[in-house]
């Protein structure tokens, strides 16, 4: 199956610091791809849609400034968490919809980001 | 709005079958996903319904019923290393583009 990647896997931070987390499909050209947010024990909430060439579509209540998304191409997404609060401690995951399997649109999700805010 | 409904855990003995139940409200309904997370990880893709009926793929079968906004997850001969939580993901199509929707998930223990 397609193969996302996400970079880093575990990142711990201070207070007031940014952070950028990488995401990758490995093998198939994504146009569009997902940010996720999962607290614990909660399921993924989906945070913005991010379109290759254009600007994301943020979800209501994701404030577009903290959290700056680019889909500068095909294969690269990135999520830079700006001024980063303990608040902001989540699993931060994406995915990319392979549009390779006919009529599927499968999205593929990265092994995920587990941030650390202190 | 969208709402998407699932039990919050289940238990289950290892070798029997156990159903997972998903029931969904959504205006631009455009197929359903199941996926199974561990702990920790990211969610792998099990199964997807977009028409009535049945999908079967080996230990894992996945029913949908449009009409009634439900489907399930059905998982035979269970084994141990399904202990994990089962999310039931809608695509909805509201708003010209399509993104998925996920229930809470249902965290099943499969026991010896």
């Amino acid at each position: 199956g397609a193969v996302v990647s996400q970079h880093p896997s575990r990142v711990i931070c201070k207070s007031g610091t940014s952070v950028k987390i990488e995401c990758r499909s490995l093998d198939f050209q994504a146009t569009t791809m997902f940010w996720y947010r999962q607290f614990p024990k909660q399921s993924l909430m989906l945070m913005a849609t991010s379109n290759e060439g254009s600007k994301a579509t943020y979800e209501q209540g994701v404030e577009k400034d903290k959290f700056l998304i680019n889909h500068a191409s095909l294969t690269l997404s990135t999520l830079t968490v700006t001024s980063a609060h303990p608040e902001d401690s989540s699993f931060y995951i994406c995915s990319a919809r392979d549009p390779g399997l006919a009529g599927l649109n499968t999205q593929y999700f990265g092994p995920g980001t587990r941030l650390t805010v202190l | 709005g969208q709402n998407i409904d699932q039990p919050t855990e289940m238990t289950a003995t290892e070798g029997a079958i156990v159903q997972i139940n998903c029931t969904y409200q959504t205006s631009g309904f455009n197929g359903l996903f199941w996926y199974q997370q561990h702990a920790g990880e990211a969610p792998t893709f099990l199964s997807y319904n977009v028409l009535d009926g049945l999908e079967e793929k080996g230990r894992f079968s996945s029913f949908l019923s449009r009409s009634k906004g439900y489907s399930y997850l059905l998982l035979k001969e269970l084994q141990m290393k399904d202990s994990a939580s089962y999310l039931c993901a809608v695509r909805d199509e509201t708003g010209g583009y399509n993104k998925l929707i996920f229930g809470a998930g249902t965290r099943l223990a499969v026991h010896p």
